[in-house]
């Protein structure tokens, strides 16, 4: 398996664009999480699907953050518009009954 | 998510065991110890966990204190490769609405030559 693929690995844009971040969890995995890393607040939680419903979204920052599931194998997380103070490393992972989590190589949003 | 306090960081010399040790004094008893550990620029990469018992598996061992105040995460034989951040979380894996995986600061291990 190759594991959790996120695209893109790096991502550069402008302040007020729309980015979107994906997500391919490994398959067979019926939970899906978005993480976002920052110097200052380390890996925070952003939202849970589980069986392609999302559960808790408490930790989406704002409402210019969505994320969708549409089916078992593809999830994206949509910024817009995007702000310099979103800049950071967003990590996708899955896993099969929450267990053990395996998470993906991340994408790293830089917002100027 | 019980609380846990580890050390900012440790160094270990390459070919010798690396002992981090976690507290997490207020541990309930349905709660497990996990360890992940996120090596630069990479993902959280899940370890080991356990509940009371010692484990073992092919990256480490968990050693668990019998009042499971603390635990220690042992690396037999740290390489370069093994240095990074180790998280040690406590959580009631499955059911209910304890899914989150909630990291602190973790611990910075540096394996030197």
């Amino acid at each position: 398996d190759a594991g959790v693929i996120q695209s893109p690995r790096h991502e550069v844009t402008e302040m007020g664009q729309e980015v979107t971040l994906r997500c391919k969890p490994i398959s067979g995995h019926n939970s899906l999480f978005w993480y976002r890393q920052t110097m200052m607040r380390g890996l925070e939680l952003l939202i849970y699907f589980n069986n392609n419903v999302p559960i808790d979204d408490s930790g989406m920052p704002e409402d210019r953050f969505s994320a969708k599931m549409p089916n078992a194998s593809f999830s994206t997380l949509k910024i817009q518009p995007s702000e310099p103070r979103d800049s950071a490393v967003y990590f996708c992972a899955s896993s099969f009954g929450r267990e053990k989590l395996f998470f993906g190589s991340g994408t790293q949003l830089s917002v100027l | 998510d019980a609380k846990t306090t580890q050390p900012p960081s440790m160094d270990c010399a390459e070919g010798r065991a690396a002992n981090l040790p976690c507290n997490h004094s207020t541990i309930s008893g349905n709660e497990y110890v996990y360890w992940y550990r996120q090596i630069h620029s990479q993902g959280p990469q899940y370890i080991i966990h356990g509940l009371k018992n010692n484990e073992t598996n092919e990256m480490a061992s968990l050693i668990i204190t019998e009042d499971r105040k603390s635990s220690t995460l042992i690396l037999p034989h740290a390489t370069l490769r093994d240095t990074a951040v180790y998280y040690c979380i406590v959580r009631v894996p499955g059911g209910g609405s304890n899914y989150k995986l909630t990291f602190g600061k973790g611990t910075l291990l540096t394996v030197n030559p």
